[in-house]
């Protein structure tokens, strides 16, 4: 089984300051993961994945994940927020040597204050 | 190129009717599936498909039925209508998963369709 845990519903930061979005992973062998993001009224968005390598993933819009394995955790991070980064960021994952689907988190609300 | 294209995007049944949700991705992709996002879940596979004439069940497939007759649309049908099938459904399609590999295709959304079932 596959499974991610995202602890946070919501997130709030002031505009400038470092974000940091939670994830925690259950798989049973190597895990694929992914960040996404929605914005209102939109579809997601691929944001970033690691899959083997680097441990500090680099992806689209400033966005960073570091995955540590031993935590089995993949928090999506941002060194300076801005007000248009404020949407919904679903963090995913599946199982690296299947065929499975992803398997979503519950989303967490990242909201960015002037 | 459009993506992937939902129809409709929003629609109000009332509880018994059915309807079928349209799913078209103009990228070639191999794979497709239908998600459920629901407030504080996530989202939820309904049915997937991995290539044209073939589908298989996801977390949350009952209710629903799909069909894939061409490689570039996927098809939800609800047969009958419950309160518990409101939601926002989203289609994504992507290239195959590489077992082993370290290319992984992201996955590519539409932009939802709104269901009220009354």
């Amino acid at each position: 089984a596959q499974s991610v845990a995202q602890p946070e519903d919501q997130v709030n930061v002031a505009e400038g300051n470092p974000l940091t979005v939670k994830c925690t992973y259950s798989v049973s062998g190597n895990p694929y993961l992914f960040w996404y993001v929605q914005y209102p009224n939109r579809g997601l968005q691929f944001l970033l994945k690691y899959i083997t390598g680097d441990n500090l993933v680099k992806g689209s819009y400033g966005f960073e994940a570091e995955f540590n394995k031993s935590q089995t955790s993949f928090h999506l991070k941002k060194p300076s927020a801005l007000v248009s980064d404020s949407a919904l960021y679903f963090c995913a994952v599946r199982e690296g040597t299947g065929r499975r689907a992803l398997t979503f988190g519950s989303g967490t609300r990242l909201q960015v204050q002037p | 190129n459009a993506g992937v294209t939902q129809t409709p995007k929003f629609r109000v049944l009332k509880t018994g009717q059915s309807m079928t949700l349209l799913c078209a991705q103009d990228m070639n992709h191999e794979y497709m599936y239908w998600y459920r996002q629901d407030p504080g879940m996530g989202l939820r596979l309904i049915h997937y498909s991995v290539g044209e004439g073939t589908t298989a069940k996801g977390e949350v497939p009952d209710g629903y039925n799909v069909s894939r007759l061409k490689k570039q649309n996927f098809l939800l049908g609800l047969e009958s209508a419950a309160p518990s099938q409101t939601s926002v459904y989203f289609c994504a399609s992507s290239y195959p998963p590489r077992v082993g590999s370290s290319i992984d295709s992201p996955l590519h959304f539409g932009n939802g369709t709104r269901l009220t079932v009354t």
